[in-house]
């Protein structure tokens, strides 16, 4: 079964520091990769999304991933992270271009310390 | 925001008894699917549609079924609640041909108790 991991079960960082999330897949036959952020007690909102074209992808609020086909990852990056970024982050894949159904990550729960 | 409804937002039942969930949405997108998510699991898949009376096993069925009788509306059972089954369950929907993302509901809190 195709399966995504999240290196990083936590990921404690101070504000105005940069944060890198982790994330790996099994396969990178004609996968679609996706990073969805959840705040406290709320639904999954989209931060970024891989289809095709350009490998470097930015999102809302700052983000953005590079799609690593080699290395089957699609890490998250920030520059400059701010105490409203703590969230629970997760990635997720869909293989044969988007005919599948979402398999998600466990999730890496970020928190900015002031 | 995407037009999806789950309904009961919250709900606590007893071991044994039969529990619904609902999920209704406007958008008239093909594929909807239910998810629970839990802590240290992420969200995992439970069973999704991709139309009218066509569903299908995600990876943790066991002990669910769902039905779609019409496009909108998508409805997650469980026939006899265990305490197992104490999460919270996301409903999402997708139609790949026009939109290129998954759209979440806002989320069943269900306890058993």
């Amino acid at each position: 079964a195709q399966s995504v991991t999240q290196l990083d079960s936590q990921v404690p960082v101070f504000e105005e520091a940069p944060v890198e999330l982790r994330c790996n897949y099994s396969s990178s036959v004609s996968v679609y990769l996706f990073w969805y952020v959840q705040y406290p007690n709320q639904g999954l909102q989209l931060l970024l999304k891989y289809l095709s074209g350009s490998t470097l992808v930015k999102g809302i609020n700052g983000f953005e991933a590079e799609f690593n086909k080699s290395q089957t990852s699609f890490h998250l990056r920030k520059p400059s992270v701010h105490i409203s970024d703590t969230a629970e982050y997760f990635c997720a894949v869909s293989w044969n271009s988007g005919n599948t159904p979402l398999v998600f990550g466990k999730g890496t729960r970020l928190s900015v310390i002031a | 925001d995407a037009g999806i409804t789950q309904s009961p937002r919250h709900k606590v039942t007893e071991t044994g008894t039969p529990v619904t969930l609902r999920c209704h949405q406007t958008e008239n997108h093909r594929y909807m699917y239910w998810y629970r998510q839990d802590p240290g699991h992420g969200l995992r898949l439970i069973h999704y549609s991709y139309g009218v009376k066509d569903t299908d096993k995600g990876e943790v069925s066991d002990g669910y079924s769902v039905s779609r009788s019409k496009t909108e509306d998508f409805l997650l059972t469980l026939e006899s609640a265990t305490s197992s089954q104490t999460s919270v369950y996301f409903c999402a929907i997708s139609d790949w041909d026009r939109n290129t993302e998954a759209f979440f509901g806002q989320g069943t809190r269900l306890t058993v108790v």
